[in-house]
């Protein structure tokens, strides 16, 4: 068990540009899952997979974010046309099927958009 | 929807003292689980324990145990003999039983800073 590994650490970029983070799940972890967490907040979910279906996306996923899982392996999470408002710490948490299955996180991708 | 209410923004115990973070829950579900996570300062999101709604029985790991209250939907977590590493946000999250069986999203608080003193 390697833990979920996220990359980058941080990223600074500037309002406009895109961005893509990758998440690496734990093997054989079928369920992938997408949260945003601001500052003093909890996590908020974003978007889960279960091998490569996305099965949910939260309203906050606006159309500037995209998600993919295309080998129901690693993952990607892309922001078009970053914003100030999209600075945030960008979480990946992984889990096996069955219920309940506690959720492992990785160390997020913290955004800073200038 | 579900909501997840944490009352306490932050709260400090001394070392080897007794704590007690509160957590109420707002859902319309019979089946789900409660979770309390821990995030250091690494970030890192760590499980330190879990609950499953149809266990009347209180969940304890070690030094950590909670008072889950079904219906006063409340999920508190104790945590005995504080040590410094425990200093931590500490999370409280829902996730409902889905209609396949398996595990769907956790619906977070919003933390409870913890601080452990000498």
């Amino acid at each position: 068990d390697t833990g979920v590994s996220q990359d980058p650490r941080h990223k600074i970029t500037k309002r406009g540009q895109n961005v893509t983070f990758r998440c690496d799940p734990i093997s054989e972890h079928n369920r992938l899952y997408w949260y945003r967490q601001t500052l003093g907040q909890g996590p908020e979910f974003l978007t889960y997979f279960q091998n490569e279906a996305q099965l949910e996306k939260s309203r906050l996923l606006s159309d500037r974010f995209s998600a993919e899982r295309p080998k129901g392996s690693f993952s990607t999470l892309e922001i078009q046309r970053t914003e100030q408002g999209d600075s945030a710490m960008y979480l990946c948490a992984s889990s096996p099927l069955g219920a309940p299955r506690p959720l492992h996180f990785g160390n997020g991708t913290r955004l800073t958009v200038t | 929807a579900q909501t997840v209410t944490q009352s306490q923004p932050e709260m400090s115990v001394q070392e080897a003292e007794t704590v007690t973070l509160s957590c109420t829950y707002d859902t319309s579900e019979n089946n789900y689980y409660l979770f309390w996570y821990k995030q250091p300062p690494s970030r890192q999101m760590i499980l330190v324990i879990r609950q499953e709604a149809y266990k009347q029985q209180n969940a304890t790991e070690n030094r950590f145990s909670v008072n889950f209250q079904k219906a006063a939907k409340s999920f508190s977590l104790k945590i005995s003999d504080s040590q410094l590493g425990d200093t931590a946000m500490y999370f409280c999250a829902f996730m409902k039983h889905d209609t396949t069986g398996t595990a769907s999203k956790l619906t977070f608080g919003t933390g409870t800073r913890l601080q452990v003193t000498l």
